[in-house]
């Protein structure tokens, strides 16, 4: 079984351009995240989705920040324009149904995409 | 508020030593708790979790973290260092009781082993 993978896996591009990241979660899964590690600093959450709707976007930076997910298959990220800031790597997690809290439903990584804004 | 403290940014042992990799949480509530680690240009991989069942917690890879609430920790040991255990270690707390699925995250620890 596939894993959930990101597209790409490196991105440099300069202050100002937009970025769009991919994930594509585990097939079946219904809850999609996005994560980010800033370098030096913690994973911080970014936001969640359940199928295609929002669950919890509680920890997008700004509204630079944009994600979708149609469908309720694979996400994208995208960054319009992007900022040094918003260099780090950005992770995709999925997990089965059932995010609630009674729920300890293992959360599923992909590997990352490093983001380096110039 | 919940958090979670990595104590060492970096560790470092030798082949065959105890492998020992603190994490301290803040949690008004019960709390799950996650070590997950991760190796060179691959994600985040599950070790162990703790979700309210037996403090004492096996893993894979031969990990294994007990649960103490007196003290808010969760630490991580394996009792004898192997060369493939070199990696950055996450621990992560997730609220029970809350409506919300995502994990929060310590700095991480990357553990190095010595021949």
């Amino acid at each position: 079984e596939a894993g959930v993978t990101q597209f790409p896996s490196h991105s440099v591009i300069e202050k100002g351009q937009t970025v769009t990241l991919r994930c594509d979660p585990i097939s079946g899964h219904d809850n999609l995240y996005w994560y980010r590690r800033v370098m030096g600093k913690e994973i911080k959450f970014l936001l969640h989705f359940v199928k295609e709707s929002k669950q919890d976007e509680s920890g997008m930076p700004n509204n630079r920040f944009l994600a979708e997910r149609t469908g309720g298959t694979y996400s994208t990220l995208k960054v319009q324009p992007a900022e040094l800031e918003d260099s780090g790597v950005y992770f995709c997690a999925s997990s089965q149904g059932g995010s609630g809290h009674f729920s300890d439903n293992e959360q599923f990584f992909g590997p990352g995409t490093r983001l380096t804004v110039l | 508020a919940q958090s979670v403290t990595q104590l060492g940014s970096h560790v470092s042992v030798s082949e065959g030593a105890l492998v020992l990799l603190r994490c301290n949480y803040s949690s008004s509530v019960p709390p799950y708790l996650f070590w997950y680690v991760q190796y060179p240009n691959q994600g985040l991989q599950l070790l162990l979790k703790y979700t309210s069942a037996a403090t004492l917690v096996k893993g894979i890879n031969g990990f294994e973290a007990e649960f103490k609430k007196s003290e808010t920790s969760f630490h991580l040991t394996k009792p004898s260092a192997h060369m493939s255990d070199a990696a950055e270690y996450f621990c992560a707390v997730r609220i029970y009781g809350g409506s919300q699925g995502n994990l929060i995250f310590g700095k991480g620890t990357k553990l190095s082993v010595k021949p």
